[in-house]
């Protein structure tokens, strides 16, 4: 399998641009998460999907950010406008319909953000 | 609330000798634990799991991890570092069976010394 596959791996925008994310998340997998890393906060979780529907996304950071998924196979996380403190790693991850062998999640390369 | 520990943002150890970097987790009910693994420039791969099956968890690259519900701890070991070994190391929790929500720690800095 390829694998999440994540666009652009990098993206440099200027203040106030819109930047849109996107991920393919691995062929079958139910389960689609949006997180963020950053130095100061390390990992965080902003969203994720269950066969499509937004099941949690109180990690969110305000009404800025916003998040889709159309189909099993596309989703994009979207930033307007977007602020130099948005700049980050945004890593898309899926996962299988869950089980009793636990909910391993593969993440994919990240989208590096700059916003200047 | 399921919550991740990581004692140490930065490990150092020589080539060859012993990685420990530890990881304690608190969690209401019976967790699923995680080890990842972030290279430089990379997204975070999978170093190994545990599921409530045998304690004692081998993962890939020689690592292991046991889990210790007296101690709520799940420390990732190997025996003797490479220099590839270097790299950041991520504990995470599982939040429910039932979500696949991930909660990870802040992530251990490991730096292998020649």
């Amino acid at each position: 399998d390829a694998g999440v596959i994540q666009s652009p791996r990098h993206e440099v925008t200027e203040m106030g641009q819109e930047v849109t994310l996107r991920c393919k998340p691995i062929s079958g997998h139910d389960y689609l998460f949006w997180y963020r890393q950053t130095m100061m906060r390390g990992l965080e979780l902003l969203i994720y999907f269950n066969n499509n529907v937004p099941i949690d996304d109180s990690g969110m950071p305000e009404d800025r950010f916003s998040a889709k998924m159309p189909n099993a196979s596309f989703s994009t996380l979207k930033i307007q406008p977007s602020e130099p403190r948005d700049s980050a790693v945004y890593f898309c991850a899926s996962s299988l319909r869950l089980g009793s062998s636990g909910n391993t999640i593969y993440f994919g390369e990240g989208s590096w953000l700059t916003v200047v | 609330a399921q919550s991740v520990t990581q004692l140490g943002s930065h490990v150092s150890v020589s080539e060859g000798a012993l990685v420990l970097l530890r990881c304690n987790y608190s969690s209401s009910v019976p967790p699923y634990l995680f080890w990842y693994v972030q290279y430089p420039n990379q997204g975070l791969q999978l170093l190994l799991k545990y599921t409530s099956a045998a304690t004692l968890v081998k993962g890939i690259n020689g690592f292991e991890a046991e889990f210790k519900k007296s101690e709520t701890s799940f420390h990732l070991t190997k025996p003797s570092a490479h220099m590839s070994d270097a790299a950041e190391y991520f504990c995470a929790v599982s939040a429910s069976s039932n979500t696949g929500k991930l909660i990870f720690g802040q992530g251990t800095t490991l730096q292998v010394k020649p």
